[in-house]
């Protein structure tokens, strides 16, 4: 099984919402990853998890807060969100936060911010 | 710092034409080097990686790439383009020694009938 999943696959929140994403593998991968991707842009990493710890935060604002309850599942916690961060989040896993493990990216969650 | 360039936002091939897709990064130490592909409404999926072994790299689907250091380019290759091949290709590095991945901007790949 190589299937990283992502819920839900759409969202539409408001500005003061708070919401959460879903990402879960069970493919016994000790690092997992976030990423946001604009329309027509490439992906730009928010957030890495190694071994359930937070190693890397690209300076994301903290109206994005990641969580990370066990190996197997990583959220991204959504709350004051602004229009501009309406866009695709994908999640990714790997063997170990060493490169070059291979990334598995899971399908994403269209978020659109009214 | 490290980046990684993608020559063409698009590329147009006749199906069962060559696809040549480019891609040049740029450090003076070669990093770890993968192409990725997007279709649409999803997620990335690996084609291939570079990791420091053969220079010629073969991947799914078809599609090889050949890393040249004193060109430093890792451009991918798929001697017939299908129509199932039409979507976005990214390129990526990872720097020797660092644990980001970075994206190129990506080529869009159209396959004409």
């Amino acid at each position: 099984d190589t299937e990283v999943t992502q819920t839900p696959k759409h969202l539409v929140m408001g500005m003061t919402n708070k919401k959460s994403l879903k990402c879960e593998q069970h493919m016994g991968h000790r690092a997992m990853y976030w990423y946001k991707q604009k329309a027509k842009k490439p992906p730009e990493l928010m957030f890495v998890y190694s071994y359930e710890k937070l190693s890397i935060n690209e300076s994301v604002p903290s109206r994005f807060s990641p969580e990370c309850p066990n190996s197997s599942l990583l959220n991204l916690h959504l709350h004051a969100l602004q229009p501009e961060d309406s866009a695709l989040y994908l999640c990714a896993s790997s063997q170990g936060a060493l490169p070059p493990d291979t990334q598995y990216f899971g399908p994403g969650t269209r978020l659109t911010v009214l | 710092a490290q980046s990684v360039t993608q020559l063409g936002s698009h590329v147009s091939v006749s199906e069962g034409a060559l696809v040549l897709l480019r891609c040049n990064y740029s450090s003076s130490v070669p990093p770890y080097l993968f192409w990725y592909v997007q279709y649409p409404n999803q997620g990335l999926q690996l084609l291939l990686k570079y990791t420091s072994a053969a220079t010629l790299v073969k991947g799914i689907n078809g599609f090889e790439a050949e890393f040249k250091k004193s060109e430093t380019s890792f451009h991918l290759t798929k001697p017939s383009a299908h129509m199932s091949d039409a979507a976005e290709y990214f390129c990526a590095v990872t720097p020797r020694g660092g644990f980001k991945t970075i994206f190129g901007a990506g080529t869009r790949l159209f396959v004409k009938a």
